[in-house]
């Protein structure tokens, strides 16, 4: 099993600033199996990006994906209020599906 | 647009089984995806249980797999997770969720149910 590590686990940014989320894995995972979702509290996760570097339908270009291997980036480019949440990254292997703990961006 | 519902008890006791609903509505569920359930608890990340084909073919988190069905019901438009044998462990709040086209990822959630375990 794969097993995802996110750093940092807080993010303690002002909003109109650069946020950049690592997720590293176990082992390689393939570029079309990797994910990131953003939770807000009390509601469900929301797909950002799919392949590393695709962005899911409606999310901002502000959000973007970068990685290959087994090092993973999510980089969102100027902080809205909005963007003030929980971050996952996921991958999927062997029918397996599995996620990082999940990094909080919180507002400084 | 594709909307999916949870449903089930709030409450279960210990040692008993936790039952669950996903209703799909807004499109078939006999389509080219996959349909999972994913818990998490309280305060903590998300994990995934398991997922299903509309032709029956299942996935399952190997460390749940022995406590754990998925089913399909291709006439009410849903499937379903029955987890046995439950634990304090087992409070937590169950989503399902749809895989994309091509089963990597999660697209469509649905708004999640807290489950507790207590007696």
């Amino acid at each position: 099993e794969t097993v995802l590590t996110q750093s940092p686990g807080t993010l303690s940014l002002s909003p109109g600033e650069r946020a950049t989320l690592s997720c590293r894995a176990s082992q390689s995972v393939s570029s079309s199996y990797l994910a990131w979702y953003q939770q807000k509290p009390g509601q469900a996760p929301r797909l950002l990006i799919y392949g590393v570097s695709s962005r899911a339908t409606g999310i901002p270009d502000r959000f973007s994906g970068s990685g290959s291997g087994t090092d993973f980036t999510l980089t969102i480019s100027r902080l809205e209020p909005e963007d003030f949440a929980l971050y996952y990254c996921q991958q999927y292997g062997s029918s397996l599906w599995t996620f990082g703990q999940g990094t909080k961006v919180e507002i400084k | 647009q594709l909307q999916l519902q949870e449903s089930g008890p709030g409450l279960v006791k210990p040692s008993e089984a936790l039952s669950l609903s996903c209703a799909v509505s807004g499109g078939s569920i006999e389509t080219s995806h996959f349909w999972g359930w994913i818990r998490q608890p309280p305060g903590k990340g998300l994990e995934w249980i398991a997922s299903i084909y509309y032709r029956g073919t299942t996935h399952y988190n190997p460390s749940l797999m022995h406590r754990v069905t998925i089913s399909v019901d291709t006439s009410k438009n849903q499937f379903s997770l029955k987890l046995s044998s439950v634990t304090a462990t087992d409070t937590a709040v169950y989503y399902c969720a749809r895989h994309d086209h091509w089963g990597y990822h999660l697209d469509y959630w649905g708004q999640g149910t807290l489950v507790t375990v207590s007696s």
